[in-house]
């Protein structure tokens, strides 16, 4: 069946980076995009951009831009989120979540997330 | 930036009672517009996509309505597996999920 299984849980120290992985299975990695979205204790959830298995694009939210990557290992089924210069503020339960497509027009369009990865805690504290 | 304002924050209600989510976009989104259940320790799953559409395994009770800036999901008759708290999100420029509604046991 189709899976994301994510890497463990990462404690770190502010002004660190951290590399989060999401293995995908069940279907053809490069066919889909993967969104990230992370979740801070007890709040909501927040978009932070995604990456086209595929071609390896990326789009990134506003609020990461500069210090969040996406890269991708197509021979592994893989991607990877990189956050640098960690605050507290980051401190957050990461998501990996593949596109919902949706048939329309003759094209299918990537219209909500459909399959979410188990969650990837990271602490921030020094 | 899209700001998604999602009314009730909580909604206290029995099994078997309707239940009526709001979310209002800050400019308009089209119908391009997901809903997601999440409960406690688990990832959010997908209801509802562009507004009105049942995802796929969704039960017939999930709905959802409108356009442009004002929307909603209705659960017809809870289920005591519907409790928990439910978020809208956004696809008309970038991607921005509204701060969520929680759907408690009265």
């Amino acid at each position: 069946q189709v899976q994301l299984v994510q890497s463990g849980a990462e404690v770190k120290t502010p002004g660190a980076s951290v590399k989060i992985s999401c293995k995908a299975s069940g279907y053809t990695f490069t066919s889909y995009t993967l969104h990230w979205v992370r979740q801070a204790p007890g709040q909501g959830l927040e978009w932070m951009g995604w990456i086209n298995c595929g071609n390896g694009n990326t789009r990134y939210s506003q609020k990461f831009q500069g210090r969040v990557t996406f890269t991708r290992d197509t021979s592994a089924s893989t991607a990877y989120m990189e956050l640098s210069s960690l605050r507290s503020e980051d401190t957050a339960l990461y998501y990996c979540a593949r596109c919902f497509y949706h048939y329309d027009s003759n094209n299918y369009y990537c219209v909500a997330m459909g399959v979410w990865g188990q969650g990837t805690t990271v602490t921030v504290s020094s | 930036e899209f700001v998604l304002t999602q009314s009730p924050a909580t909604l206290s209600l029995s099994p078997g009672e309707r239940a009526t989510l709001s979310c209002r976009a800050s400019q308009s989104v089209g119908s391009y517009l997901a809903w997601y259940q999440q409960k406690p320790g688990q990832a959010p799953r997908l209801l509802i996509y562009d507004a009105s559409n049942r995802a796929t395994g969704i039960p017939a009770r999930f709905s959802g309505s409108g356009s442009g800036t004002d929307f909603t999901l209705t659960i017809s008759s809870l289920e005591p597996e519907d409790f928990a708290v439910y978020y809208c999100q956004q696809r008309s420029d970038g991607l921005t999920f509204g701060g969520g509604t929680k759907v408690e046991i009265k």
